[in-house]
């Protein structure tokens, strides 16, 4: 099952207003990353942290990797409505997660953002 | 447009039938990652291969199956399905092994009736 807590689980907000999201795990991740899913997409990659303490920027979009290593927050500044979607962190072992399992991502439930024009 | 491109993107099949689900990776890329997501589990990490070779391995029935050919693209197999089967299955890819940037496809649903 899921080991990443993502919350909030939906927003609702006005166009302009600024978005805050985050992710926190009783694990230790090596990787952080944020993806966005629209409606029968698949998730796009939007940011990602390689190294604790890193804050990261992609046009409005700001995430930073927690010092402890086990959590993420993604900012999203004044919002437009093409922001709506659903936003998911994603954290990555690494070495730590032992063989059979290097390569997975392990995910968040989802936030669930609505813009209102 | 991610580059890992996947097919078929809709399929409607009985329980107990098989369906085998195909991806092509970004060019360039060696590993190939799949994915399923549903409702109540979420995404979940399914397995990879890199360069023809299973890598990493996560919670994958063993109705399910996988491999990846010389040209690097990559076959889901399920087989016996089930009503609960029914997701979305997603394919990814990244250039090395680690798994920590990958780039998915635009997904493969699946609904067995």
């Amino acid at each position: 099952g899921q080991q990443l807590n993502q919350s909030p689980q939906s927003m609702f907000i006005q166009e302009g207003e600024d978005v805050s999201m985050n992710c926190t795990s009783s694990s230790i991740f090596n990787t952080w990353l944020w993806y966005k899913q629209d409606p029968g997409e698949g998730p796009v990659l939007l940011i990602a942290l390689y190294k604790a303490g890193e804050l990261t920027s992609n046009g409005r979009l700001t995430a930073q990797f927690g010092i402890t290593r086990k959590d993420s927050f993604l900012n999203i500044s004044a919002s437009i409505p093409s922001d709506v979607g659903i936003y998911f962190c994603a954290g990555h072992r690494g070495a730590n997660a032992g063989g059979t399992s290097y390569g997975k991502l392990t995910f968040g439930q989802g936030t669930i953002l609505t813009v209102h024009p | 447009d991610s580059g890992v491109t996947q097919t078929p993107k809709h399929l409607i099949t009985a329980t107990g039938q098989r369906v085998t689900l195909r991806c092509s990776p970004r060019s360039g890329d060696l590993s190939v990652y799949w994915y399923q997501q549903s409702l109540d589990q979420g995404l979940q990490f399914l397995i990879q291969y890199y360069n023809g070779e299973e890598r990493a391995k996560g919670n994958i029935l063993e109705r399910f199956s996988a491999q990846q050919f010389p040209d690097l693209h990559s076959e889901l197999n399920l087989s016996s399905l089930e009503l609960g089967d029914s997701a979305l299955y997603f394919c990814a890819s990244s250039v090395g092994t680690a798994g920590n940037t990958i780039y998915f496809g635009e997904g493969s649903w699946l609904t067995v009736v």
